[in-house]
């Protein structure tokens, strides 16, 4: 499968705790993408990394938030001290540099903070 | 950044042409229009994207009149796997962050 992957699929944390989550983009894709997508909502914008360089940032992305692309090839978001508001759908999407910027999306991963 | 309006839901049987139409009033000239499809604990896939007139592909169909302030997406014949979310999108094209509203909810009966 040359898609968009991310891991895991799943997680159930308690409020408080660490969880990092990592995507895989398609291998020729150089751009990476964060959304964060609550139910019943559009995908909310977190972060972009172009390579391994993080060229924007959200002002959703708090303090707490941190994302890494080491080697422009997959990344990770981590979330530290997760409180339940973090609960949602973490997206990650890719996209090769080109006009028309077409995204690929992975499956998600979602959060519940109890 | 344009703001988009669509409808909350709409309803539809197969075999039926479906159209949901986009308002963007404040669209601005280097802006695209793009339209996303999303299933339930998927992420969104992209369908079509355009900037002015008709753009047509193997999945749908997306037209735009001359104002640009609005545009519809066209979905031939629909099945019950076009059940989904669909979202309308206005950027330029150079902004990598994608702006995603609430979506349309199509809901395709047999």
């Amino acid at each position: 499968d040359t898609g968009v992957s991310q891991d895991p699929r799943h997680k159930i944390t308690k409020r408080g705790q660490n969880v990092t989550f990592r995507c895989d983009p398609i291998s020729e894709h150089n751009r990476l993408y964060w959304y964060r997508q609550t139910l019943g909502q559009g995908p909310e914008f977190l972060t972009y990394f172009q390579n391994e360089a993080q060229l924007e940032k959200s002002r959703l992305l708090s303090d707490r938030f941190s994302a890494e692309r080491p080697k422009g090839s997959f990344s990770t978001l981590e979330i530290q001290r997760t409180e339940q508001g973090d609960s949602a759908m973490y997206l990650c999407a890719s996209s090769a540099q080109g006009p028309g910027d077409e995204q690929y999306f992975g499956p998600g991963t979602r959060l519940t903070v109890t | 950044l344009a703001k988009t309006t669509q409808p909350i839901s709409m309803d539809s049987y197969e075999g039926q042409e479906v159209n949901i139409t986009c308002s963007h009033n404040n669209i601005a000239t280097n802006d695209y229009i793009t339209w996303y499809q999303q299933f339930p604990s998927q992420g969104p896939r992209f369908i079509i994207q355009g900037y002015k007139t008709k753009v047509t592909n193997e999945v749908a169909s997306l037209f735009i009149p001359a104002d640009r302030k609005s545009s519809t997406l066209s979905l031939p014949r629909v099945s019950l796997s076009d059940t989904a979310v669909y979202y309308c999108l206005v950027g330029d094209a150079s902004r990598r962050a994608l702006t995603f509203g609430s979506g349309t909810r199509l809901q395709v009966q047999p």
